[in-house]
């Protein structure tokens, strides 16, 4: 079974702080993905990374960094929060392998800022 | 550019009632892969189906039906003899045979009422 855990359920920060979001998947994956979730707008990517140390920009990238130290493990930054990214945030895993691409996602984190 | 579309923002039946989700997509792409994902309260992204765009036989698990037609372009999705627990939102996602990000459809709210 795919397991991908976020570290939070629920966050509440304040404008201006620095918010770390951390996501891990047990699966080996190399992609892992991070998606805001928002009333009306679906699903959009933030940004992705191929492999450690990778990335790249997904849709909506502005106002967010990523981190892909290690393998497992893939954390979104956001270095002064603001209150427009008050969101629903995603992070998923796939393998790199042709055919075993299907994306599996982690529980999300509910983000308030205040 | 690749776009998913769910016309169909919220559907509510009765229990036991059979409903029909839409999904319309476009892509340039000759090969390409389709999703549904089931998003229930909780928050979690479940993965239901893939569909390879070269193999366009439906598929039935349980009481969920696929539907895909390539001339219309559309992946719609049957659940039979609905429940209180298929109350959810579903999500349609394509993605290209290259790529490793999906686009997702703006999501279809189902209320199943006893």
């Amino acid at each position: 079974d795919v397991k991908v855990t976020q570290s939070s359920r629920y966050l509440v920060k304040r404008t201006g702080e620095k918010v770390f979001l951390e996501c891990v998947q047990d699966m080996d994956h190399e992609n892992m993905f991070w998606y805001r979730q928002d009333p009306g707008l679906g699903l959009r990517l933030i940004y992705f990374s191929y492999d450690v140390k990778m990335k790249e920009k997904g849709d909506i990238p502005e106002g967010y960094s990523v981190s892909r130290e290690k393998k497992e493990r893939f954390s979104l930054i956001l270095e002064s929060a603001s209150t427009n990214q008050t969101s629903m945030y995603l992070c998923a895993s796939s393998s790199h392998i042709a055919g075993l691409k299907t994306q599996y996602f982690g529980p999300g984190t509910r983000l308030l800022v205040l | 550019a690749q776009k998913v579309t769910q016309a169909q923002t919220e559907i509510s039946v009765v229990e036991k009632e059979d409903v029909t989700l839409d999904c319309v997509y476009e892509t340039r792409d000759t090969t390409y892969y389709l999703f549904w994902y089931k998003q229930p309260p909780s928050g979690e992204l479940v993965f239901l189906i893939r569909r390879n765009s070269f193999d366009e036989q439906n598929e039935i698990s349980g009481r969920y039906s696929w539907n895909f037609q390539k001339s219309t372009s559309s992946f719609n999705f049957t659940i039979t003899a609905s429940q209180v627990v298929d109350s959810a939102v579903y999500f349609c996602a394509l993605r290209g045979n290259a790529g490793n990000m999906l686009t997702f459809g703006g999501g279809t709210r189902l209320m199943v009422k006893p």
